[in-house]
């Protein structure tokens, strides 16, 4: 099984600041299989980068993901207000799947 | 449009059995993975395991095998999760979701379901 670990867990940060959240695996994560979610209270998550660093559809490009082997990292460039959610990363280069614990990015 | 439409909330007691339904549309159903993830109250997301609803071919993850079991049909284009005895640890949102690509499993999830929620308690 590949572990992820999400850091920080809490991230405050203010309106049009960079923000840069982190992901590491416990094992390197083949093929770069690594995704990362949005999810905001009340609602289901939502895929905004897949293959460590391509955007899903419709996604906007504040969002930009880098990575491979074991440390992955999604960074928003300039931060919206609608941006403030928690982040998940998740490996899907082997089975089972693992979801990282999430970080928290609020408004500071 | 690609669609995934969970059934209803659930309240039940421990002890009692429960099947919750996820319906896709907007695609051909057989050919993308149907994965299933839990969120409990308050807390991350966990992969419970993935479905090809054109061959019933499953994965579990080992955290779930034995606790639940996945399984569609596919002349309806639902996937199911169902459990033969609840309990309280049970209690949480349950989500579907799509692969974003055909025929593999190792695939991350695109399109969501807007989740079942699940309470189990006496």
């Amino acid at each position: 099984e590949i572990v992820l670990t999400q850091s920080p867990g809490t991230l405050s940060l203010s309106p049009g600041e960079r923000a840069t959240l982190s992901c590491r695996a416990s094992q390197s994560v083949s093929s770069s299989y690594l995704a990362w979610y949005q999810q905001k209270p009340g609602q289901a998550p939502r895929l905004l980068i897949y293959g460590a660093s391509s955007r899903a559809t419709g996604i906007p490009d504040r969002f930009s993901g880098s990575g491979s082997g074991t440390d992955f990292t999604l960074t928003i460039s300039r931060l919206e207000p609608e941006d403030f959610a928690v982040y998940y990363c998740q490996q899907y280069g082997s089975s089972p799947s693992f979801f990282g614990q999430g970080t928290k990015l609020e408004i500071k | 449009e690609v669609q995934l439409v969970q059934s209803g909330a659930e309240v039940k007691k421990p002890g009692e059995s429960l099947k919750i339904s996820c319906k896709g549309s907007g695609y051909s159903f057989t050919t993308y993975w149907i994965g299933w993830v839990r969120q409990m109250p308050g807390k991350g997301l966990e992969w419970m395991g993935i479905i090809q609803p054109g061959d019933s071919d499953i994965r579990y993850s080992p955290s779930f095998k034995g606790q639940v079991t996945i399984s569609a049909d596919k002349s309806l284009s639902t996937a199911y999760l169902q459990w033969s005895s609840l309990k309280a640890s049970d209690t949480g949102m349950y989500y579907c979701a799509r692969a974003r690509r055909p025929y593999g499993d190792l695939e991350c999830l695109q399109y969501w379901g807007q989740g079942t929620l699940v309470t189990v308690s006496s």
